[in-house]
Formats: structure tokens, C-alpha cells, sequence
């Protein structure tokens, strides 16, 4: 079993819709959880980045950890045809040696 | 801010010979850069981890006399391949972790590496 499981996709939606991507993890040791979205030929860029439990959001974006189901979650609204990208969701445990574990990626088509 | 560069962005090249590929961190220190590789529709794997000054430390199944890595300093690191050959050719991206705001990464825009 992977460390980090999320869902390949490719996930359509239509422009406007309100996207969830979404990723479980087995080790409860990890605490630091962040959403990158990388264009086709590009470095991943990073969205997000939360440490506690709950909601954190920033403009259309709102990523969402449960830490008791090991489950993260990034919510786009209105989403629009430029955010048609693979998503990677990434995680770690404490301490500056470890490193990031990364999903492998939903890719999301927002279609007109 | 936060913004990693590399350089070349794309590179062609023969068989045998040695390609270099820099990475820098722009507008803030990086005690610690990363070098991944990445295969079409596929994750990350990441391939060594270099810290300013010393050694790099290479994952599992990766060649270190291959994929030469050098960080001199706290914004500039180096992967060299050499003797490349065609299997090696695919999209290399590094990443620095901020040496104030240490446990995220911020990425590069890859480089993508062609040996014919």
C-alpha cells in the first residue's frame, strides 16, 4: 500500500464548477500537507500549505486536513478552464531531513 | 517570492557526452535543494537531496557516479549527468527548501534533457 494515495483522474468538469480533489495517507506521522498544481512541461507550483487540522482557504482555492481520517482535501470554486493542470498533493513529517511523499496526481480538465 | 530558476530549460545532446543543469534560488537561501526526475503522465521520484556544503545524499537505485550533484552555495546547485545516453533523457526538476521557512519546497521549472 502507498503512503499516499490519490485518485489519477483525469477528472472533466465544466467551467464554473466547484472541483474536489482529494488524497488519503497511511502514516500519521506526517504533519505538514500541501498542494502543488503543475502545468504540462513545468515544476510543480505551490497552492497550499497547512499544518493543523480544519480549513485554510485562499482566493478560489480551500484545502481541508482531517488528521483523524487522514484525509486532505483542495476545493477550487468557479473553477475556470486555466486551472486545467495535475494537481500533486504532497506531505511530510517534521524535522528539516524528511522529505516530501507526493500523491501521484489528479489531472483535471475544466472544459468550456 | 520564492522563486527557483533553472537553467537550461531544454537541452539536446549525443550520446557520451555530459550535460549540466543549475539550479538556483532567486530571492531567498537555501540550505537544502532537491533533484527529481520525472517520466511522461507520471509523480516525482525524487533522485538525491544536496545540502550547502557537503555531500549529496542520493536515493535508492541512483547512480551518484551518473548524476553528479554540487551545492556550493546557499543558492546555487548542480546536477551533472554524465556519459548520458538515451535512457536518461526525460524532465529533471530540482526544488530549494527556504532556509527561514523550512518545511515546504518551492520548484523549478524543469529541465527537459533529450540524448540521441
Amino acid at each position: 500500500q502507498k503512503e499516499v494515495e490519490q485518485d489519477p483522474g483525469p477528472l472533466s468538469v465544466p467551467e464554473g464548477a466547484i472541483v474536489s480533489l482529494n488524497c488519503t495517507y497511511s502514516n500519521s506521522a506526517f504533519q505538514y500537507f500541501m498542494w502543488y498544481r503543475q502545468y504540462s512541461r513545468k515544476g510543480p507550483e505551490l497552492l497550499m500549505y497547512t499544518y493543523s487540522s480544519g480549513n485554510k482557504e485562499d482566493g478560489r482555492f480551500t484545502a481541508q486536513v482531517d488528521k483523524s481520517s487522514k484525509y486532505i482535501s483542495l476545493f477550487i470554486r468557479d473553477s475556470q478552464p486555466s486551472d486545467s493542470a495535475t494537481y500533486l498533493c504532497a506531505m511530510k513529517v517534521a524535522g528539516t531531513a524528511s522529505k516530501l511523499t507526493f500523491g501521484t496526481g489528479t489531472r483535471l480538465q475544466v472544459t468550456l | 517570492g520564492a522563486v527557483v530558476s533553472q537553467h537550461p530549460s531544454w537541452v539536446i545532446c549525443k550520446s557520451g557526452t555530459s550535460v549540466k543543469i543549475e539550479c538556483r534560488s532567486l530571492d531567498f537561501q537555501a540550505t537544502t535543494m532537491f533533484w527529481y526526475r520525472q517520466f511522461p503522465k507520471q509523480s516525482l521520484m525524487l533522485m538525491a537531496t544536496s545540502n550547502e556544503g557537503s555531500k549529496a545524499t542520493y536515493e535508492q537505485g541512483v547512480e551518484k557516479d551518473k548524476f553528479l550533484i554540487n551545492h556550493a552555495s546557499l543558492t546555487l546547485s548542480t546536477l551533472t549527468v554524465t556519459s548520458a545516453h538515451p535512457e536518461d533523457s526525460s524532465f529533471y526538476i530540482c526544488s530549494a527548501r527556504d532556509r527561514g521557512y523550512q518545511e515546504t519546497q518551492y520548484f523549478g521549472p524543469g529541465t527537459r534533457l533529450l540524448v540521441l
